[in-house]
């Protein structure tokens, strides 16, 4: 079984279309978070959720909205997409360990969602 | 500053070579360090979490100097299947995890 998913895998699409990638994990994780990986391979967080509700947005446009209607789920919207959108795109899941903000728990990747605008 | 500097790499090694990878990190606060490998077009993996004595799994040992601020992977006796880009990873609180670039580790025949 697959801990975390997402969908698509791959997405071409034109620029100033609007586009939704899924992320689903079974792994019972309280917190999940989106990451984006630019051409020069640097992973970097854009957001991160703990049971539903956000607790770290990067410095990101709003052109992207994240939303968790459970905590098992965390979808990413973007809108009017633009050429410096594309990468790849992961999603990742773990458990907090409630008291302390320095966890030491590790994160669980999807395996991507390769994004390419035309 | 950047929050967390690898070595450059890459790194072309032959089989059972040992190699060493470096990381430092800026936020003295930090609590939390580990190593990722990602695989070409992959998704990162935990490859081993670093503790503060060092640890050690397999062929892999991890070493952290918080006085330093420095953190250190060793793989000993490499496989070609050793071949990956390793990430140092660091706790930058609220479940953050800052990454470096990593590094490129080729491992030859």
């Amino acid at each position: 079984d697959t801990a975390v998913s997402q969908t698509p895998k791959y997405l071409v699409t034109q620029m100033g279309n609007d586009k939704s990638i899924k992320c689903e994990q079974n792994l019972g994780h309280d917190t999940m978070y989106w990451y984006k990986q630019d051409s020069k391979k640097f992973l970097k967080i854009m957001f991160s959720y703990n049971n539903k509700e956000l607790i770290i947005n990067e410095t990101v446009p709003n052109r992207f909205s994240p939303k968790s209607p459970d905590k098992a789920h965390l979808n990413l919207h973007i809108n009017s997409l633009e050429l410096g959108d594309s990468a790849v795109y992961f999603c990742a899941s773990s458990q907090s360990t409630g008291i302390s903000t320095y966890s030491n728990q590790p994160q669980h990747f999807g395996d991507g969602t390769r994004l390419s605008i035309l | 500053r950047k929050e967390v500097e690898q070595d450059p790499g890459p790194f072309n090694v032959p089989e059972g070579a040992t190699v060493a990878f470096n990381c430092t990190y800026s936020n003295s606060a930090s609590q939390s360090f580990f190593w990722y490998r990602q695989d070409c077009r992959k998704e990162p993996k935990l490859l081993m979490s670093v503790y503060s004595s060092g640890n050690e799994d397999g062929r892999f040992t991890a070493q952290l100097n918080r006085a330093s601020q420095y953190i250190s992977l060793l793989i000993r006796d490499s496989k070609l299947s050793d071949s990956a880009t390793y990430l140092c990873v660091v706790n930058s609180g609220y479940s953050t995890l800052t990454f470096g670039k990593g590094t490129m580790l080729l491992v030859s025949p």
